[in-house]
């Protein structure tokens, strides 16, 4: 059974400096692993989706996938008090149904003004 | 714009009890989902279905049943509640390798 593992649990970081978090798998065969943020108390909004090997970037939000060392992180560039949240790291093993995620216990972020 | 439509977004239950929690997607994906959030577990797949008609077994069914009627409805149903049910429930829509989409969640208390 896939394992999904996120750090830190926490993390503080000054507004506008860069924020990091990662999350480690454990099969190497996965395809296809995003990163959703999470408001207190609301929904699942998508970050970055990425499916190969290197750098995805979709705004401020970076992610970075190494399958051989099992890893994916996300770089969040000039954080603002409003990315305050809970950041969740899924992955998928399946093309053809993605919705079948395996997600991490989430990491809370919280940006000091 | 993608939606997923949650109803009720809050529900408390008697033990024994049974409860229907809904989901509705205009996105006319084939995909649908049922995960439920606690703290220190992330999200987990309990049901998800390729279709109408359709119900799969995700990583943690036991004590839940699905029912996909239509393309675009999907019920995630506890036939005797129970109080390590209370939690968040979340439904999402997916297709292919497009985007899955989640709707913004159901709390259930079981009293």
């Amino acid at each position: 059974q896939q394992k999904v593992q996120q750090s830190p649990e926490s993390l503080t970081v000054s507004e506008g400096a860069m924020a990091s978090l990662n999350c480690t798998f454990s099969d190497g065969t996965s395809n296809n692993f995003r990163w959703y943020r999470q408001h207190s108390a609301k929904g699942l909004e998508v970050l970055v989706s990425i499916f190969s090997d290197g750098e995805k970037e979709e705004g401020r939000f970076t992610a970075h996938l190494n399958r051989a060392n099992l890893h994916v992180s996300l770089h969040i560039r000039e954080p603002q008090p409003s990315d305050s949240a809970v950041y969740l790291c899924a992955v998928s093993m399946m093309n053809y149904n993605q919705g079948k995620l395996i997600f991490g216990q989430g990491t809370k972020l919280s940006i000091k003004p | 714009e993608a939606a997923v439509t949650q109803s009720p977004r809050n529900k408390v239950a008697v033990t024994g009890g049974k409860v229907t929690l809904s989901c509705n997607q205009t996105n006319n994906h084939n995909n649908m989902y049922w995960y439920r959030q606690d703290t220190g577990h992330g999200l987990r797949l309990i049901h998800y279905s390729y279709g109408a008609g359709s119900t799969e077994k995700g990583d943690i069914p036991d004590g839940y049943k699905a029912s996909r009627p239509s393309q675009e409805n999907f019920s995630l149903i506890l036939e005797l509640a129970t109080p390590s049910q209370t939690s968040v429930y979340f439904c999402a829509s997916g297709e292919g390798r497009a985007e899955v989409f989640f709707g913004k969640g159901t709390r259930l208390t079981v009293v």
